[in-house]
């Protein structure tokens, strides 16, 4: 199985800051990687597939990058929506997918 | 517009057998690419792939769950069904289906989760 590993586990952050998450695949996934939000008591949500592709619907200060082994997906100036937790989902090998451990943003 | 809403029973009994249903509208499991698949949460942990069923009747598991796993589609009644046999408290949590383009797309559309809880 690809194991994924998010860090941080947990991120302090204000309104208005730029903050990133970084994800790694314990081997090459291609850009095959998704970011999703999730809110407490709500279905995750997609924000970036393909790595760096924006879902539709999806505010433009969400951004995502990398390729390989390592991705990243920055929030450019954090609003008070997006306080949440984040996990990353590699689909390169649709068997078994696998999910980051999740990284909680809180203020 | 794209729906899925799962359902299915909030409490069973540990070594039970435990059925969930993903009903679902505005897509069809006969189109190419196009799969449904289950994922689970348990309370305060992170998500978990469980199965997987495609357009082309491919079923995939998670190995490590998989000698426990059914994946079924009816694609007249547009619902997927998971089985789940032999539960156990560690079963517990809130239970996803989700749709899926392959290769194209990871799970865009998400239903709204239902809560299971195993214990006796």
């Amino acid at each position: 199985d690809i194991q994924m590993t998010q860090s941080p586990s947990t991120l302090s952050a204000s309104v208005g800051d730029r903050v990133s998450i970084t994800c790694r695949a314990s081997q090459s996934i291609g850009n095959w990687l998704a970011w999703y939000q999730q809110k407490p008591g709500k279905a995750p949500k997609l924000l970036i597939f393909k790595a760096s592709t924006l879902q539709s619907g999806v505010p433009s200060r969400f951004s995502g990058r990398g390729s390989g082994t390592d991705f990243t997906l920055t929030i450019s100036s954090l609003q008070p929506d997006d306080f949440a937790t984040y996990y990353c989902h590699q689909y390169k090998t649709y068997s078994p997918f696998t999910f980051g451990q999740g990284t909680k943003l809180d203020i | 517009q794209i729906t899925l809403k799962e359902s299915g029973p909030t409490l069973v009994q540990p070594t039970q057998t435990l059925t969930l249903t993903c009903t679902f509208s505005g897509f069809t499991l006969g189109t190419t690419g196009v799969g449904v698949g289950w994922i689970r949460q348990p309370p305060g942990k992170a998500l978990e792939w469980l199965a997987l069923i495609s357009w082309n009747d491919d079923e995939r598991y998670s190995p490590s769950l998989k000698n426990r796993l059914t994946i079924t589609k009816d694609s007249y009644k547009n619902q997927v069904v998971l089985t789940v046999t032999n539960v156990d408290p560690m079963d517990t949590g809130t239970y996803y289906c989700a749709r899926i383009v392959i290769p194209a797309a990871p799970f865009d559309y998400w239903g709204q989760g239902t809560p299971v809880t195993v214990s006796s």
